[in-house]
């Protein structure tokens, strides 16, 4: 069965430091992985989305790495602003058999980036 | 202006009580998806449709229904079976469930509490 963790829980920084937010999982057949926002009572958004067959993938000072044989992703935040306060989840997405396509999520990593 | 809908943003259930989640999305996303968020843990499938009039149980489907009579719409009803029915209820739509590429769109949820 697989599952995703996040580390750390929670992440509280000063505005302007870079920072990086870790996933990892625990089976690595994996189709591709996600990662999203959530502000408080809100809604998904996604971030970024990495194929199995890529290493990484940028937006804007967003950067997200893969490594699947290891199982692990990272999400680099390059100079942190206070609105980029939010929870942080990522997603991998099954390869095959009857987990088809879906998608286990970590727990989560709260932001918070103060001025 | 396209996007996923979810209605209503608040909703309280008395002991006992059915009550049914809306989603509507006009993507022209052949897939849906429910998923369950409880604090401080990670997003749980509830039920996911491929296609119109089929649908699959996901991790945690018991006190819950679904139908996809419309590929717009996508309702989840819970039963009064549902035992701790307390939580964020967020819907999701990709292009088509079974392509490995496919990104998830969410809604904005709705918060569901037990009185």
């Amino acid at each position: 069965k697989q599952e995703v963790t996040q580390i750390p829980a929670a992440l509280s920084v000063p505005e302007g430091e870079n920072l990086v937010l870790n996933c990892s999982f625990t089976d690595s057949a994996i189709y591709n992985l996600q990662w999203f926002r959530q502000d408080p009572g809100k809604g998904l958004t996604s971030l970024l989305l990495i194929q199995s067959s890529q290493r990484e993938q940028t937006s804007g000072r967003l950067n997200a790495s893969l490594d699947k044989s290891s199982g692990r992703s990272t999400l680099y935040i390059a100079a942190s602003q206070p609105g980029d306060s939010a929870t942080y989840l990522c997603a991998v997405r099954a390869a095959g058999g009857t987990s088809y396509g879906k998608l286990t999520f970590g727990q989560g990593t709260i932001l918070t980036v103060h001025p | 202006d396209g996007g996923i809908t979810q209605s209503p943003k608040y909703l309280f259930r008395k002991e006992g009580q059915n009550v049914t989640l809306s989603c509507e999305q006009n993507l022209n996303h052949d897939a849906m998806y429910w998923y369950r968020q409880d604090p401080g843990q990670g997003l749980r499938l509830i039920y996911y449709s491929q296609i119109v009039n089929d649908f699959q149980k996901g991790d945690i489907a018991e006190g819950y229904s679904v139908s996809r009579e419309k590929k717009e719409s996508f309702p989840l009803t819970v039963t009064s079976a549902q035992k701790n029915p307390t939580a964020f209820y967020l819907c999701a739509s990709s292009i088509d469930g079974g392509l490995s590429y496919n990104e998830q769109f969410f809604g904005p949820g709705t918060r569901l509490t037990v009185l």
